[in-house]
């Protein structure tokens, strides 16, 4: 079957560095995506990966290792508004997003 | 940028009525819409795949003759939900797919919560 895993929920500290792990198990790939959603929201976009190694936007970055099935979300400099949900979401073979349950991200001063 | 609409944002009916919401793509044009379902502290869940044109396809567990679709121009497809019940009460969240881009993203709408009473 199609599986996405990423932790439940995290904390981290104002102005520190947190890393979001997401694990997949799809049939096919084309590519990983990471999307915010604060509460009451839809998603937004932030990164998408295809090709193995990091992608850098800003103060956030994106990396993809696809012989491990594995991507991470690098939040730099957080930011109180950065508390929201983050959902990684694999593209399989027919084009279809199958997604994780979300990680939610709690930042404290 | 690409940008989604939906219409209503929210809106609360009885019991037994049907509610109809609208996705529409605003600068883009997209052959394949989506609609998903997420209730409180959950994921998204995919309800079905819209398709301009021609049929939706649904995902299992999801009945077709309860949310019908409709995707009758490259902008604009429907999801009406019909003889709502309490238990239908969530946020819905449409998506479109830029046909131009390479790597098919998605794009989403701002979301309806349906609440019925």
């Amino acid at each position: 079957g199609q599986n996405i895993d990423q932790p439940t929920e995290m904390t981290a500290t104002e102005g520190a560095i947190v890393q979001i792990n997401c694990t997949y198990q799809t049939s096919g790939f084309n590519g990983l995506f990471w999307y915010q959603q604060h509460a009451g929201e839809a998603p937004t976009f932030l990164s998408y990966n295809v090709l193995d190694g990091l992608e850098e936007k800003g103060r956030f970055s994106s990396f993809l290792s696809r012989s491990k099935g594995y991507s991470y979300l690098l939040l730099k400099e957080l930011q109180m508004k950065d508390s929201a949900s983050y959902l990684c979401a694999a593209l399989d073979s027919n084009y279809q997003l199958i997604w994780g349950a979300g990680t939610k991200l709690i930042i404290k001063p | 940028g690409a940008v989604v609409s939906q219409h209503p944002s929210r809106v609360i009916c009885k019991s037994g009525t049907s509610v109809k919401i609208e996705c529409r793509s605003l600068d883009f044009q997209a052959t394949t819409m989506f609609w998903y379902r997420q209730f409180p502290k959950q994921s998204l869940m995919l309800m079905a795949t819209s398709n301009e044109g021609s049929k939706a396809t649904y995902e299992q567990g999801v009945e077709k003759d309860k949310f019908l679709i409709n995707h009758a121009s490259l902008t604009l497809s429907t999801l009406t939900v019909t003889s709502a019940h309490p238990e239908d009460s969530s946020f819905y969240i449409c998506s479109a797919r830029d046909n131009r881009l390479s790597y098919n993203e998605q794009f989403f709408g701002p979301g309806t919560r349906l609440t019925v009473l």
